[in-house]
């Protein structure tokens, strides 16, 4: 089953802009993570925040956690049109004791397209 | 260079036909996954195998038989090829060891995917 939503579905904006894209999940997890997909290419690993973190930072990339709420948001700043590409978010279900059942599930992405 | 390689990249074949997927991963993962993206771009898991042992099967057709020689090498074999196998088929492999505690906060490597066209 789809355990992660994403809004928006698709996102235009221009160079030097912001963009934000929300996750939301249903289950308990040891951790989100998201995931950059140029177009016919494989996914790459951006970044993972953990169950217990709130807030995670990476070159221009920002993540928060909020587990009460189910929900993630990606920020990325001064936009690129390198930045170009479909973005998922992920999450590794919590499993008895820090556990994992060994998979990731994925929401179904946002396009962001970034205008030179 | 360190990576999830599979091959091939593309495969066009005929409804029926009998076809494999090869993926190898020099990084010392544990864990391999086959994950299938559709033409909505929704990624799926199918199977997941830690150090040559099968930890997930979801609800995958029988069609469909991953195999594990070595912890480095998971392959998809694909009988009886339908219409509907269209997509695109990711390899993947972490760190992450099921059923470890405390082992699960690691990030996914992907291969770059063999898009598999059925007519």
């Amino acid at each position: 089953s789809q355990q992660g939503e994403e809004d928006p579905q698709a996102l235009s904006i221009q160079e030097g802009e912001n963009a934000t894209m929300n996750c939301s999940y249903k289950t308990s997890i040891n951790n989100l993570q998201w995931y950059r997909q140029n177009s016919g290419r494989g996914l790459v690993h951006l970044i993972l925040i953990r169950s217990n973190e709130r807030e995670k930072h990476s070159g221009r990339l920002r993540v928060t956690l909020d587990t009460s709420k189910k929900s993630s948001s990606l920020l990325i700043t001064a936009s690129r049109a390198a930045d170009t590409a479909s973005y998922f978010c992920a999450t590794d279900e919590a499993g008895a004791g820090g556990t994992s059942y060994g998979k990731l599930t994925f929401g179904q992405g946002t396009i962001l397209t970034v205008h030179p | 260079d360190t990576a999830v390689s599979q091959t091939p990249k593309y495969l066009v074949t005929q409804m029926g036909n009998d076809k494999s997927i090869k993926c190898e991963q020099n990084l010392g993962h544990d864990t391999m996954y086959w994950y299938k993206q559709d033409s909505k771009k929704f990624l799926k898991i199918m199977f997941s195998y830690n150090n040559k042992e099968l930890i997930i099967n979801e609800t995958v057709p029988n069609r469909f038989s991953p195999k594990s020689p070595d912890k480095a090498h998971l392959n998809l074999h694909i009988n009886s090829l339908e219409l509907g196998d269209s997509a695109v088929y990711f390899c993947a492999s972490s760190q992450v060891i099921p059923t470890l505690r405390d082992s699960a906060n690691y990030g996914y490597t992907f291969g770059s995917g063999t898009r598999l066209t059925v007519v």
